[in-house]
């Protein structure tokens, strides 16, 4: 079945506790990106990256760390988590193809920072 | 730079009334648009999407939206409303670097 996996699914943890959130999809595409949803701002995209060994900033980058070593995995790492990092995070991925074509969203992490 | 206005953050419907869900976007290049159901507890689903084929799109369902160009929008509509309906749905466009721009998102309620 092509899917999205993200673990953990839900994480509670401390200010400063380093975490990382696992993001693998087994399509075999280019493209993956991390999204933040809050109440009332959608979602906002906070990382993305074309292929192996390439990715960029988003629109909210600040406190968060990727790494695409391996084509399947794309890893949202949080060095030093603050409250403000609470949030649903999703992992999406999609084919380098057309601009129409669809992206595929995993199931979401509910992250909660005390 | 693309931006979507998803007017309506509550919408409440009866079940079996019209349910019309507003979004106009901004984009200066052809834009690609794609509506997208979260509910509760679970990812994002497409619904549907305009890829400049047509511009009234079918979804899944029962879904529509229809593209004008001349008005910026693409509201999504399904006739009569099922409790099943009630989700949070998301309007977004497509940008040259693949990125999806969402808009707010705007909740549905179906009410018996």
């Amino acid at each position: 079945e092509a899917q999205v996996t993200q673990n953990p699914r839900y994480l509670i943890t401390v200010t400063g506790k380093k975490l990382t959130v696992t993001c693998s999809q087994n399509m075999n595409h280019e493209y993956m990106s991390w999204y933040r949803q809050d109440p009332g701002l959608g979602l906002r995209q906070i990382y993305y990256s074309m292929n192996v060994e390439v990715t960029d900033k988003g629109d909210v980058p600040e406190g968060y760390k990727v790494s695409r070593k391996e084509k399947r995995n794309f890893p949202l790492i949080l060095e030093s988590p603050s409250p403000n990092q609470t949030s649903l995070y999703f992992c999406a991925s999609r084919v380098a193809g057309p601009l129409s074509d669809t992206q595929y969203f995993g199931p979401g992490t509910r992250l909660t920072v005390l | 730079a693309q931006s979507v206005t998803q007017l309506g953050s509550h919408v409440s419907v009866s079940e079996g009334a019209l349910v019309l869900l507003r979004c106009n976007y901004s984009s200066s290049v052809p834009p690609y648009l794609f509506w997208y159901v979260q509910y509760p507890n679970q990812g994002l689903q497409l619904l549907l999407k305009y890829t400049s084929a047509a511009t009234l799109v079918k979804g899944i369902n029962g879904f529509e939206a229809e593209f004008k160009k001349s008005e910026t929008s693409f509201h999504l509509t399904k006739p009569s409303a099922h409790m099943s309906d009630a989700a949070e749905y998301f309007c977004a466009v497509s940008s040259n670097d693949y990125k999806l721009s969402f808009g707010a998102g705007t909740t549905v309620t179906v009410r018996a």
